[in-house]
């Protein structure tokens, strides 16, 4: 089976500091992406990678920058975080196998 | 921007009920797929529809591709309590998918004992 690691399942940062959510993933797939998730809005693309060093903007890109240095590791970046970056966070890794998620980290901005 | 309008967004039966979850657009897609999450978990895929009219069954889930691969529909028969969580629907665009899913917003389902 694939697996998507996210490394964090809960987090709680202070508003201003600078957040790292990383992502594994284990099956040499090309793309990667990030999502967030949220109550009555759904889940919405942050940003995706389809190779080592490329990126490209999803719907609701700022805020947010990601960095792909190895195939295997999406790490999504919260420069400054705000209360408006709580969220349930969802990494998702796409190749033969179809789509697949990781379990999600919920981080907290207070 | 592709749009999925999912319906309902909430649904509390009890056991033994049948029900239907929608997912329209006017857009077309290439595939679409139908996840299950529950509460501090990531979705997890039941089904992948490919072909305008197709009908998938999973027990006793059904799910059904319009013919215009433009919409979908869950089904569930004689629910049970199991069957509790957020069902989310997912279009796979024509150019393949590369770009990420389109997703609707969800249905919050719970089955009563």
């Amino acid at each position: 089976d694939v697996k998507v690691t996210q490394s964090s399942r809960y987090l709680v940062k202070r508003t201003g500091e600078k957040v790292f959510l990383e992502c594994v993933q284990d099956m040499d797939h090309e793309n990667m992406f990030w999502y967030r998730q949220d109550p009555g809005l759904g889940l919405r693309l942050i940003y995706f990678s389809y190779d080592v060093k490329m990126k490209e903007k999803g719907d609701i890109p700022e805020g947010y920058s990601v960095s792909r240095e190895k195939k295997e590791r999406f790490s999504l970046i919260l420069e400054s975080a705000s209360t408006n970056q709580t969220s349930m966070y969802l990494c998702v890794t796409t190749g033969n196998y179809g789509y697949t998620f990781g379990s999600g980290t919920r981080l907290t901005v207070v | 921007t592709q749009l999925l309008e999912q319906s309902p967004q909430f649904l509390s039966i009890q056991e033994g009920e049948n029900l239907t979850v929608y997912c329209n657009s006017s857009s077309v897609f290439s595939s679409l797929q139908w996840y299950r999450q529950e509460p501090g978990e990531g979705p997890v895929l039941l089904v992948t529809v490919v072909t305008g009219g197709e009908v998938k069954k999973l027990k006793r889930l059904t799910f059904q591709f319009g013919d215009a691969r433009k919409d979908s529909s869950l089904h569930i028969t004689a629910a049970q309590p199991g069957d509790t969580g957020l069902y989310l629907c997912a279009g796979v665009p024509s150019g393949g998918g590369a770009d990420g899913l389109t997703f609707g917003k969800g249905t919050h389902l719970i089955i009563q004992p």
